[in-house]
């Protein structure tokens, strides 16, 4: 079990591009979350996968971001045109997500995007 | 939605000294769960409790799901104690999300 992977750690973008993170969990685990979290803020939730659908993405920040698992393994988030205050930590998480399994969540180190 | 609060906000100790944080919730939840996030950002799991008392090690939890809150208790704390404490709940009606407090800021001093 190597935890829930992120990847890049850091990312510096110019306003305006594109960027792409990748997340990969805990093997077996079903469910898969995005959070983003601001300076002095706890983590925000963005959206969620069961297996690879989408079943949660009305907290997306913005038509501008858009999150895949197409295989119910890894997850990307994606920020097209980035702005100055997309700059953020985007935080993966996983949790078995079985009916009957206590819901813990496990978080990844993290990619920590600054938008220049 | 779903508000959690905790306190205090900051908190400074020296090494050896004990301290509660708490965490209080406006609604039912199915699952709460407090973190240790390092200076490196990486949020670590201490304690998954909706209701109850756990320990592990120097570390324990209460929650009181009737009366809608939580107890993090840290005895004789470290120095590597240090950094930001998060309750986060998943409200009985979502059933996915969690939601955090603010967390609060520990700063433990040799």
């Amino acid at each position: 079990d190597t935890g829930v992977s992120q990847d890049p750690r850091h990312k510096i973008t110019k306003r305006g591009q594109n960027v792409t993170f990748r997340c990969d969990p805990i093997s077996e685990h079903n469910r898969l979350y995005w959070y983003r979290q601001t300076l002095g803020q706890g983590p925000e939730f963005l959206t969620y996968f069961q297996n690879e659908a989408q079943l949660e993405k009305s907290r997306l920040l913005s038509d501008r971001f858009s999150a895949e698992r197409p295989k119910g393994s890894f997850s990307t988030l994606e920020i097209q045109r980035t702005e100055q205050g997309d700059s953020a930590m985007y935080l993966c998480a996983s949790s078995l997500g079985h009916l009957l399994a206590k819901n813990i969540q496990y978080f990844g180190a993290g990619t920590r995007l600054s938008v220049l | 939605g779903i508000q959690v609060e905790q306190s205090p906000p900051d908190l400074i100790l020296q090494e050896g000294a004990n301290s509660t944080l708490r965490c209080n919730f406006s609604d039912s939840v199915n699952n709460l769960q407090w973190f240790h996030q390092n200076p490196w950002g990486q949020l670590i799991n201490l304690f998954y409790i909706p209701s109850g008392t756990k320990q592990n090690g120097r570390l324990s939890a209460t929650t009181v799901a009737t009366e809608r809150y939580s107890l993090l208790y840290i005895s004789s704390s470290q120095t590597t104690d240090s950094g930001v404490y998060f309750c986060a709940v998943e409200p009985q009606n979502s059933g996915y999300a969690l939601n955090f407090g603010k967390g609060t800021s520990l700063l433990v001093t040799p």
